[in-house]
Order: structure tokens, then C-alpha cells, then sequence
């Protein structure tokens, strides 16, 4: 079955600390691939996106992506959380103009 | 450019009964999208219309949902005979290929079915 999953409900950070977040999906082919992040009571927000070329993607606020084709992996990362990052965040795949999003992966920050 | 804005914000309704659920993309967006989002869980894709024509409707979750979008802009989503289980957030997402297709969100309908 098709899908996207993010092993992670839950992860806290200290501030200051490194941070990776897990997405891998499930398609046939490579789909066009994001990372969204929501904040309590905001819009879903895009950080990044992946289509071709380069498989190490820079985005907003700090964050990247690899892509990873053998392992069928999309993980975010961000070298140093800042607490405004406490927030959910989405992975999600557009297969085809078929979109699927992971069950969301929220990020806690210890100061 | 005022974003994507959704109308109601929140909506309460009793079971049997029908919604509709307004959605203004960003002007010039030739795409819109819907999605159901439950709690504790990621955006669930429901349909989406490039300009009028829907192409992808194969993923709404019932035939008491239907999307229209009469003239390529606007789009109205109705649930009817709405049940408990449709109890959710329902965003709103438009795009355009001049950004790639990058959807921007709306900041949702609430629906609470009692």
C-alpha cells in the first residue's frame, strides 16, 4: 500500500541541540516529496521540497532535507532548534497529483 | 495577496444535517485543493481542480461529499447528511506553476458534528 510514515509521534530537543526528523514513504516510482510544519493554531507552512536534481535540499528557517533513494528516506534536519521551532511537522508526497501526508511528528523544545 | 482564507472558521452542526464549506484561494492560483484533517493526524487529500475542472475526485470519502468550482476561482465543499465521524478540519490549498505548485494552505474549517 502506498504510504508515508514518520516513525517519531513525539520528539523533545533541547534548545541549542541538533535535530532529525524521519519520513520514509512507499511508491513505485520517486514522487515529488515536502516537509509542511504547523503551529498551534497556524496554517500548514512549507519548509522545503524536493523534486530532482540535488538530494540534499535547503529550505526555511534553517532547515534541510536529504533524499535518499535506497532507503526511500526524506529526513529533515536542522543543526541548532531554536524554541520557535516547537511546532508538527508534516512530511508529505505528491505521487502523480495523488498528495499523501505522514501522521505528523511533534517537536517539542526543552530551554 | 491576502493568503488563502476559508469561511466559516468553525461550524457546529447536528447530525442529518448539511454543510458547505467556502474556500478563496490566492488570486490567480489555478489550483485548489481539499483535505480532512482529524486529530492527531496528517492532511488526508480529497480532491482538487485545476481551474473548473476537477481532476481528482476519486479520494472524497463518500458521495455525500461533493467540491465544486463554478468559475476557476472560489470552491465550495458540502458534506451532506453529515455524520460524527465527519467531525474534523478541512483545509483549503491553492497553487499555481509559476511556484512550482507549492500549495499554500488556509487556515481551516472546523466541523464539529453533534
Amino acid at each position: 500500500a502506498q504510504s508515508v510514515t514518520q516513525p517519531d509521534i513525539h520528539i523533545t530537543v533541547s534548545e541549542g541541540a541538533s535535530l532529525e526528523l524521519r519520513c520514509n514513504y512507499s511508491y513505485g516510482a520517486t514522487p515529488y516529496l515536502f516537509w509542511y510544519v504547523q503551529s498551534p493554531g497556524q496554517g500548514l507552512q512549507l519548509l522545503l521540497k524536493y523534486f530532482s536534481g540535488d538530494t540534499l535540499v535547503q529550505g526555511i528557517k534553517g532547515f534541510e532535507a536529504e533524499f535518499k533513494r535506497s532507503q526511500s528516506s526524506f529526513n529533515l534536519r536542522k543543526p541548532s532548534v531554536h524554541w520557535s521551532d516547537a511546532a508538527e511537522y508534516f512530511c508529505a508526497v505528491d505521487n502523480f497529483n495523488k498528495f499523501y501526508f505522514g501522521s505528523g511528528t511533534k517537536l517539542n523544545v526543552k530551554p | 495577496d491576502t493568503g488563502v482564507s476559508q469561511n466559516p472558521r468553525h461550524k457546529i452542526t447536528k447530525r442529518g444535517q448539511n454543510v458547505t464549506f467556502r474556500c478563496d484561494p490566492i488570486s490567480e492560483h489555478n489550483r485548489l485543493y481539499w483535505y480532512r484533517q482529524t486529530l492527531g493526524q496528517g492532511p488526508e487529500f480529497l480532491t482538487y481542480f485545476q481551474n473548473e475542472a476537477q481532476l481528482e475526485k476519486s479520494r472524497l470519502l463518500s458521495d455525500r461529499f461533493s467540491a465544486e468550482r463554478p468559475k476557476g476561482s472560489f470552491s465550495t465543499l458540502e458534506i451532506q447528511r453529515t455524520e460524527q465521524g465527519d467531525s474534523a478540519m478541512y483545509l483549503c490549498a491553492s497553487s499555481d506553476k509559476t511556484g512550482d505548485y507549492e500549495q499554500y494552505f488556509g487556515p481551516g474549517t472546523r466541523l464539529t458534528v453533534t
